[in-house]
């Protein structure tokens, strides 16, 4: 039972260049998350999911991208990154509305120059 | 708009003294106030948690203090140890709701 994965655990871009970042939980959870983390700005909330095939904005949305066409797989997609986007991304999983425990993975650090 | 505000940012504690993070929300249909911890370099795990109906959840050396009326929780670490030095976060959340963090608070226990 591997929990939730996150791949890569470091990345470098240059501005305007494309990415996914991986998440995948073998839990049956049915809500996943992204985060990011920023000093002094806690975590915030980018994308959130409650099942295969919804997905909804969280705080910060602008610049990123989801979807969820399984339970296991939430990737999260920066479209043309940008200096802004250096940051480190957590993917976090829950069982449901019933069980309210959040799963963290071990995040991504990206850099983008 | 915060819907969570967490204080202090930082805070040093001596080896053997009580820690004490608090936090604020709005959102009265919140029904649920975790704590995560996190160390350098891994993610948040869940520490403790409190739902409204209940004013005090105690799990050995952590409390979860809770005022429902003035809309605020607090996190108490009893005996603190150089051990539990790690980065504090509050959240907020209920049923589907999407969960929502405090900007954290960096603990150092210090010998």
């Amino acid at each position: 039972n591997a929990g939730v994965t996150q791949t890569p655990k470091f990345q470098v871009l240059k501005t305007g260049q494309s990415m996914t970042l991986q998440c995948a939980q073998d839990m049956n959870h049915e809500y996943m998350s992204w985060y990011r983390q920023d000093p002094g700005m806690g975590l915030r909330l980018i994308h959130y999911s409650v099942g295969a095939g919804i997905t909804d904005q969280g705080e910060v949305p602008n610049g990123y991208n989801v979807s969820r066409s399984t339970t296991e797989d939430f990737p999260l997609r920066l479209l043309s990154a940008a200096p802004s986007q250096t940051s480190v991304y957590f993917c976090a999983s829950r069982d449901g509305a019933t069980n309210e425990k959040l799963f963290f993975g071990s995040g991504t650090q990206l850099s983008v120059l | 708009q915060q819907q969570v505000k967490q204080s202090p940012q930082s805070l040093i504690v001596q080896k053997g003294g009580i820690s004490i993070i608090n936090c604020a929300y709005e959102n009265t249909a919140f029904d649920y106030f975790p704590w995560y911890q996190q160390f350098p370099g891994k993610g948040p795990a869940l520490l403790i948690a409190i739902r409204p109906d209940v004013s005090e959840k105690k799990e050995g050396r952590f409390t979860i203090s809770f005022n429902k009326s003035a809309k605020q929780f607090s996190l108490h670490i009893m005996d603190s140890q150089p051990g539990d030095s790690a980065t504090y976060f509050c959240a907020v959340s209920g049923g589907y709701q999407k969960v929502t963090f405090g900007i954290g608070t960096k603990l150092q226990v210090i010998p």
